[in-house]
């Protein structure tokens, strides 16, 4: 039982490329989570989704895309990396109230 | 703005003392108020979480005080120990229905026990 996993762990990208971080879960829960992590600003949430094929925005989504293909899957996706988005980034599950975190991506935009 | 304040920023205690933690919130329509805690490098994982309806909660060295009418809570470990030593933020979220799990989260204390 892995729980939550992220792919990839460390990432440096340059200004303008793109990328897509990869979220898993096995815990069978409907309700996926982005947030990124900035020193002095907690966590802000990106994009959620409450089920299979749902997404939504949440506080700073400008910048990011998400899809949920899959109900064990989340994917976030940059077009155009900027070096305001260089950030650590959590991926969380939750059947309820509870998140469940991952270890993080920490992406560094040159 | 952060719609969740915490304070403080770092708290340095010796180990057997006692950490307490703050957080102020505005928005009365929150309903859920967890604490999560952080080991560098990885995740942050739910300590302990609070409703409304009541005004403390106790697990093992961690308790939380709740106070509605000052819209405050707060995070006190006892007995601090040096495996303590992490990062704790405070969080709140409106009824699941409302928010689906949508959590504002504090800026977030870095706590240090000393031996």
């Amino acid at each position: 039982n892995a729980g939550v996993t992220q792919t990839p762990k460390f990432r440096v990208l340059k200004t303008g490329q793109s990328m897509t971080l990869l979220c898993a879960q096995d815990m069978n829960h409907e309700y996926m989570y982005w947030y990124r992590q900035d020193p002095g600003m907690g966590l802000r949430l990106i994009h959620y989704s409450v089920g299979e094929g749902t997404t939504a925005k949440g506080e700073v989504p400008d910048g990011y895309n998400v899809s949920r293909l899959k109900k064990q899957n989340f994917l976030l996706g940059l077009e155009s990396a900027a070096p305001s988005q260089t950030s650590v980034y959590f991926c969380a599950s939750s059947f309820r109230y509870e998140q469940y975190f991952g270890p993080g991506t920490r992406l560094t935009v040159t | 703005q952060q719609q969740v304040k915490q304070s403080p920023q770092s708290l340095i205690v010796q180990k057997g003392g006692i950490s307490i933690i703050n957080c102020a919130y505005e928005n009365t329509a929150f309903d859920y108020f967890p604490w999560y805690q952080q080991f560098p490098g990885k995740g942050p994982a739910l300590l302990i979480a609070i409703r409304p309806d009541v005004s403390e909660k106790k697990e093992g060295r961690f308790t939380i005080s709740f106070n509605k009418s000052a819209k405050q809570f707060s995070l006190h470990i006892m007995d601090s120990q040096p495996g303590d030593s992490a990062t704790y933020f405070c969080a709140a979220s409106r009824s699941f229905t409302d928010s689906w799990g949508k959590l504002q989260f504090g800026a977030g204390t870095q706590v240090v026990v000393t031996p």
